[in-house]
């Protein structure tokens, strides 16, 4: 079946301007989660949405950075007035509920995010 | 807290020699521990895994990785390096029995040479 999608896969945008990430989750995951890919700062998790419940946001660098996530499936990572830190890839990885066990992260294939 | 550390930001080995990728953590509770693979402008693959049960796990393309609990460590081996294994290998760490926000190291690249 299909796997996780992301959308653009790259993106460049002027300092100063929003940007929306969007991750497709595979059908039936009902967690999904954000990470940063970036040369000064590694892997970091950012945002983790798992069903109706409220999200853990507690990754997320700045009040910039907010995230949604609609009807349980599509979600979109918004960054407000980028600055030239937040160029990195953005992961979204989706599995089943991870709650009191685990269940393997399947990642998309990154959005590559470029702040000139 | 929890925090990987990866020996190494690069290694290089000779096309059949062993592979050996260094991991430790650090944990307060007890860990799930995961190597990811990451090929060139790719998504990031999961290798294999340790969460409860053998400590010795074994994963796709002939790697491995014990985890050792005494020294903190979950380090990944394959006997035989392939030249399609090169690529930047990804330890992460996660809490057992919650929810799976992956705690990474800092990665490690391994180049495999003729």
């Amino acid at each position: 079946g299909a796997g996780v999608s992301q959308s653009p896969s790259n993106k460049v945008t002027e300092k100063g301007k929003d940007v929306e990430l969007r991750c497709d989750p595979i059908s039936g995951h009902t967690a999904l989660y954000w990470y940063r890919q970036s040369l000064g700062q590694g892997l970091e998790f950012l945002i983790y949405f798992q069903g109706n419940s409220a999200p853990d946001k507690s990754g997320l660098p700045s009040d910039r950075f907010s995230a949604e996530r609609t009807g349980g499936s599509v979600s979109t990572l918004t960054i407000q007035r980028t600055q030239q830190e937040d160029s990195a890839v953005y992961l979204c990885a989706s599995s089943l509920p991870g709650v009191g066990s685990y269940n393997e992260q399947f990642f998309g294939p990154g959005t590559r995010l470029t702040v000139l | 807290a929890q925090s990987v550390t990866q020996l190494g930001s690069h290694v290089s080995v000779s096309e059949g020699a062993l592979v050996l990728l260094r991991c430790n953590y650090s944990s307060s509770v007890p860990p799930y521990l995961f190597w990811y693979v990451q090929y060139p402008n790719q998504g990031l693959q999961l290798l294999l895994k340790y969460t409860t049960g053998a400590t010795l796990v074994k994963g796709i393309n002939g790697f491995e990785a014990e985890f050792k609990k005494s020294e903190t460590s979950f380090h990944l081996t394959k006997p035989s390096a392939h030249m399609s294994d090169a690529a930047e290998y990804f330890c992460a760490v996660s809490r057992s029995g919650g929810y799976n926000k992956l705690i990474f190291g800092a990665g490690t690249r391994l180049a495999v040479h003729p």
